[in-house]
Order: C-alpha cells, then sequence, then structure tokens
C-alpha cells in the first residue's frame, strides 16, 4: 500500500491568486494523479503527473491553469492559478503503487477561493 | 468510452438492516472496479477491487460486492448496516488501455438511522 500526505490540508485564497498543493507519497509509486471534487459532487481527473516530464491533461484542463511537477517517484505539486471562486473544491493526490489496480488517494486540500 | 452510473444518490437504512448501493458500469473492454468510501472531511478509502479473478469480492468492514457481466453491474452490499458506515460511497471504473485512470460514479450517501 501507499500512505499519502498533502499540504496544505485547506486553504482560503483571494481571487487572482495562485496556491501549490504538495503530495507526498511514502514509497515509489509508479503513477500519480490529481483529481478535483467539487462542493456535491464526484471526482473528476485533472491529470497524470508523470515523472521527469509533462503532465497529461484531461480534456477541458489546461497547463496554463493547472501546471503540475513530479521531480520524482514520491512527490508531486499542483498549482491552481488565478483562482476564481468556481476553483473551490477539494483536490486530491492520488497513487498507485506496483500493479496498476489500486489506487491510494490523498487527504485532499479543501480549498475556497473569495 | 467508459461511465459508470449510480442509482440513487441517497440512501438511507436502519441500524442492523441490509445495505445495497447500485453501481452500473459501460466499459469497451475487460473492466476493473473499485468501490471507495469518503468520510466527512476524509480522502477516499479503497473499501474493495474487483481485477477479473472471482466475481464475489470481499471488503473491508464487512462490506462485499459482485461483478456481474451480464448485468454489467458490480453493486455493493453488507449484511447489517452499523452507524459508523455512514458516508460517501464512490464507485469507479479504470481507464482503458490501463492506464490507471479512474472514471467515477456520482456517489451515494448512505444514512444509517438509529
Amino acid at each position: 500500500s501507499a500512505v499519502i500526505s498533502q499540504k496544505p490540508s485547506r486553504d482560503i485564497c483571494q481571487r487572482g491568486t495562485s496556491l501549490t498543493i504538495q503530495c507526498q507519497v511514502d514509497s515509489q509509486v509508479t503513477m500519480m494523479f490529481w483529481y478535483r471534487q467539487q462542493p456535491g459532487q464526484s471526482l473528476t481527473l485533472i491529470a497524470t503527473a508523470n515523472q521527469g516530464s509533462e503532465a497529461t491533461y484531461e480534456s477541458g484542463f489546461v497547463i496554463d491553469k493547472f501546471p503540475i511537477s513530479r521531480p520524482n517517484l514520491t512527490f508531486s505539486t499542483l498549482t491552481v492559478s488565478n483562482m476564481s471562486p468556481e476553483d473551490s473544491s477539494i483536490y486530491l493526490c492520488s497513487a498507485i503503487a506496483g500493479g496498476r489496480d489500486t489506487q491510494y488517494f490523498g487527504p485532499g486540500t479543501r480549498l475556497t477561493v473569495l | 468510452a467508459q461511465s459508470v452510473t449510480q442509482l440513487g444518490s441517497h440512501v438511507s437504512v436502519s441500524e442492523g438492516a441490509l445495505v445495497l448501493l447500485r453501481c452500473n458500469y459501460s466499459s469497451s473492454v475487460p473492466p476493473y472496479l473499485f468501490w471507495y468510501v469518503q468520510y466527512p472531511n476524509q480522502g477516499l478509502q479503497l473499501l474493495l477491487k474487483y481485477t477479473s479473478a472471482a466475481t464475489l469480492v470481499k471488503g473491508i468492514n464487512g462490506f462485499e460486492a459482485e461483478f456481474k457481466k451480464s448485468e454489467t453491474s458490480f453493486h455493493l452490499t453488507k449484511p447489517s448496516a452499523h452507524m459508523s458506515d455512514a458516508a460517501e460511497y464512490f464507485c469507479a471504473v479504470s481507464g482503458i488501455s490501463n492506464t490507471g485512470k479512474l472514471i467515477f460514479g456520482q456517489g451515494t450517501t448512505l444514512q444509517v438511522k438509529p
């Protein structure tokens, strides 16, 4: 299994600013992902964080808005840029360790944009 | 494309009663299927998974699910509900080409009444 931590756990930000969320896994993992959970809704995949290369974004998400880094096999960051109230969501990091059949999730970062 | 439908956004049962949460999927390839639970203000925890082995899958906390290909279903059950089971439950299917990406259903809120 993999234990995933995220920082910060929550934040309140002003419109137009940016926030970087950190995700740390306690072991080397093959794949890392970032999801968004808007209020009262399910999870939507933002992107796959690729180690040493540019992230792979899902339809509707772009690098300028959600730049992602993954410098090594245990760490990734997601930045929410030029925030607006519509970005208020829970952002979750996840990872797959070893085989590709089990995905573990971090506790999430609850973001509120005023 | 793959998709997941959870029937019933809100399910209420009495403590000790049977829990049945419904999930139907659509997939053009043999799917991997998952049930996750999310307690208030927490991340997602894996309950159980189906990865083409036994069709009846047992998970944590007394939950189990049965993969029925003919019905394209993966319903979650628990014989006797406990107050601590009150949470949000998500069914998910893995993405095409074994990319590890998960597609989530809309979620079902389980309420357990004393």
